[in-house]
């Protein structure tokens, strides 16, 4: 089955800096998506990537897919407290129905004032 | 109301309980999800609905009970759980026709089995 593996598991930083999270897949990703959760709460999609070095922003968060559709990575500039949270990356299985996700364990993003 | 919601928000139950956990999508989407959420754990996909038909149950114990009367209601009837199954429980919507295959969430529910 597909694995997801984030990196970090946990970051913190100081408001204003920059800050990277990768998603790595074991098998060709056939479609990518990035999503943030609150604790406790549900999931806030982000963006979705289908196509290898495919790159979309939103305001201050840039997500690319590599050539090889096998790592994402997820990039946040000059971060600010609302950005905390946990990121998610979820993949569309291959072989099999393409509405399915397979969620990595998340990243613990903590951003201090 | 918009989006996915999800009731009750937070449930504790004993083992010997039987409880429902309710979701409701205002999307127009015809397929839904029920997700596990636990600790340190990815996000389990526990149920699919496509278009009212369960096209997929995880390996699932027979102690959850999907039902799904309609394209925009879920429902999770639960029943002599352990503690084990205390976990986020999450909902999810989508359009399973439009190609992006983007996934709404429901804010979940906290539960907890004593």
């Amino acid at each position: 089955s597909q694995e997801l593996e984030q990196s970090p598991q946990s970051l913190i930083v100081q408001e204003g800096k920059n800050l990277t999270i990768n998603c790595t897949s074991s098998k060709t990703l056939y479609g990518l998506y990035w999503y943030k959760q609150k604790y406790g709460e549900g999931l806030i999609f982000l963006m979705m990537l289908q196509k290898g070095g495919e790159e979309k922003s939103h305001e201050k968060i840039t997500a690319k897919l590599d050539e090889k559709k096998q790592q994402s990575s997820l990039h946040i500039t000059a971060s600010q407290p609302s950005h905390a949270g946990i990121y998610l990356c979820g993949a569309v299985r291959s072989g099999g129905s393409n509405y399915k996700l397979t969620f990595g364990k998340g990243t613990l993003l903590t951003v201090n004032p | 109301e918009t989006g996915v919601t999800q009731t009750p928000r937070h449930l504790v139950m004993g083992m010997t309980n039987k409880k429902s956990l309710k979701c409701e999508q205002h999307l127009g989407h015809n397929a839904m999800y029920w997700y596990k959420q636990s600790a340190k754990k990815p996000l389990e996909l526990m149920f699919v609905y496509n278009f009212k038909e369960q096209t997929e149950n995880n390996s699932v114990p027979s102690r959850f009970s999907p039902e799904c009367p309609n394209s925009s209601h879920l429902f999770l009837h639960l029943h002599t759980l352990q503690p084990e199954d205390s976990a986020l429980y999450l909902c999810a919507s989508s359009q399973v026709d439009s190609g992006g295959y983007e996934q709404y969430f429901g804010p979940g529910t906290r539960l907890t089995v004593t």
